[in-house]
């Protein structure tokens, strides 16, 4: 079974500055999709970025964008130029190809962008 | 707004009861996936029905059941609710099973058992 790890239970950063959201994953499978997912206080699960595994090219979306260390299993993400909206948590998840393609979340990360 | 719908978005019960959450994918969707997140057990998967079928089931109770119907709106039923039950239950929607497809999520259904 895959396992998810967000080491980090809070972080907080200042606006306009860089943070970094760490995440480790386990699995045994060769081909896969990692995400990452921003749930503000509204609750929504929003998709801000995703890599897949075969692919060595880290991922980008404007101010977000991945370390992805598939030898190491990290899957780390960078926020750059944080504002206040990104304010949230943070859920690291993986998807696999085997049973169905369900998603497996870490812990979850709370960021705080202070003013 | 993702494009999936879910009814209703708060629920309030008591103990033993039985309540009925409904979940419309996004139009063109087969595959409807149930995830449960409280503060106890985190984000977790619950089951996933494609095209009217269960694909996969997850950490789902013996007390929950789901089911997928023709129109491919879906339904996850609790029953005998405990105060454990509480929770945040999303659904999400993708394209297809069997690859790799990204899931959208509905705003999910606040449940509170009292």
């Amino acid at each position: 079974a895959q396992t998810v790890t967000q080491s980090q239970p809070e972080m907080s950063v200042q606006e306009a500055e860089t943070v970094t959201l760490s995440c480790t994953y386990d699995t045994s499978e060769s081909n896969y999709y990692l995400f990452w997912y921003k749930q503000p206080p509204s609750r929504q699960m929003i998709l801000v970025i995703r890599q897949e595994a075969y692919k060595q090219q880290n991922a980008t979306e404007n101010r977000f964008s991945v370390n992805f260390q598939k030898a190491a299993k990290s899957f780390s993400l960078k926020i750059s130029d944080s504002q206040l909206g990104d304010t949230a948590m943070y859920f690291c998840a993986f998807m696999g190809n085997n049973a169905g393609n369900m998603l497996t979340f870490g812990g979850g990360t709370r960021l705080m962008v202070k003013p | 707004d993702s494009g999936v719908t879910q009814t209703p978005k708060h629920l309030i019960t008591a103990t033993g009861q039985r309540v009925t959450l409904r979940c419309s994918p996004r139009s063109g969707d087969l595959s409807v996936y149930w995830y449960q997140q409280s503060l106890d057990q985190g984000l977790q998967f619950l089951i996933q029905y494609y095209n009217g079928e269960e694909r996969a089931k997850g950490n789902i109770l013996e007390r929950f059941s789901a089911q997928q119907f023709p129109d491919l709106h879906s339904e996850l039923n609790l029953s005998s609710l405990e105060l454990g039950d509480s929770a945040l239950y999303f659904c999400a929607s993708s394209v297809a099973s069997g690859s790799l497809h990204e899931q959208f999520f509905g705003p999910g259904t606040r449940l509170t058992v009292l």
